[in-house]
């Protein structure tokens, strides 16, 4: 059974701080991780996705993945009021097309 | 752009009525979901989708169905809609391949009474 952990949070963090969102996984089968935001009443969209060890930044966020300790995770700098969302880990396997989504982590940035 | 429909954004239905939920995409993507979520509990997956007429049960296919007749229509279909059917309802597609992220649909807000 693969499973996705997250922290349900909320993660409350200051206007300009940066917000560290984690995940962590089962399965060392484990191969594409990706990022959704998922905005109140609204549906999941991409923000990043990683498939090698190591950082990969775009503009303000930067997806880290650590293979051997099995996690992701996602940093959102300088973060606006406007990244208030819950942020889900999702990863798909090399034998499925069907991604395993975390439950979520909720985000609130306070001005 | 990418663009996954869903037919309706709010839907009110009566507790043992037929309830199909429709869903269009316009990216020629093979794979189709159906995703249902509910406060705490995630992203559930109801049905999947690999191919015309081809279709796997999720994580909790009890009290649905689905049609793919069409490679960009996936229809889900609550045979007689429940209490506890009472959910959000999300459609996504993707391409056949594990780097390909998921795209979604706006949702059903589907309200059973």
């Amino acid at each position: 059974q693969k499973e996705v952990e997250q922290n349900s949070g909320p993660l409350s963090v200051p206007e300009g701080a940066i917000a560290s969102l984690n995940c962590t996984y089962s399965d060392r089968g484990s191969q594409s991780f990706f990022w959704y935001r998922q905005y109140s009443g609204k549906s999941p969209e991409l923000i990043m996705f990683i498939y090698s060890n190591g950082d990969k930044e775009d503009g303000r966020f930067t997806a880290q993945l650590n293979k051997a300790s099995q996690y992701v995770s996602l940093l959102i700098r300088d973060s606006q009021p406007s990244d208030s969302a819950t942020y889900l880990c999702a990863l798909s396997t090399g034998g499925s097309y069907i991604p395993t989504f975390g439950r979520g982590t909720s985000l609130i940035v306070h001005p | 752009d990418v663009k996954v429909t869903q037919s309706s954004r709010y839907l009110v239905k009566r507790t043992g009525e037929k309830v199909f939920l429709e869903c269009v995409q316009d990216m020629d993507h093979e794979n189709m979901f159906w995703y249902r979520q509910d406060p705490g509990l995630g992203l559930r997956l109801i049905y999947f989708s690999y191919d015309v007429k081809m279709k796997e049960k999720g994580d909790i296919p009890e009290g649905y169905s689905v049609s793919r007749e069409k490679k960009e229509r996936f229809s889900l279909i609550l045979e007689s809609a429940s209490t506890n059917q009472t959910s959000m309802y999300l459609c996504a597609s993707s391409l056949p391949n594990r780097d390909s992220p998921l795209h979604f649909g706006n949702g059903t807000r589907l309200t059973v009474t």
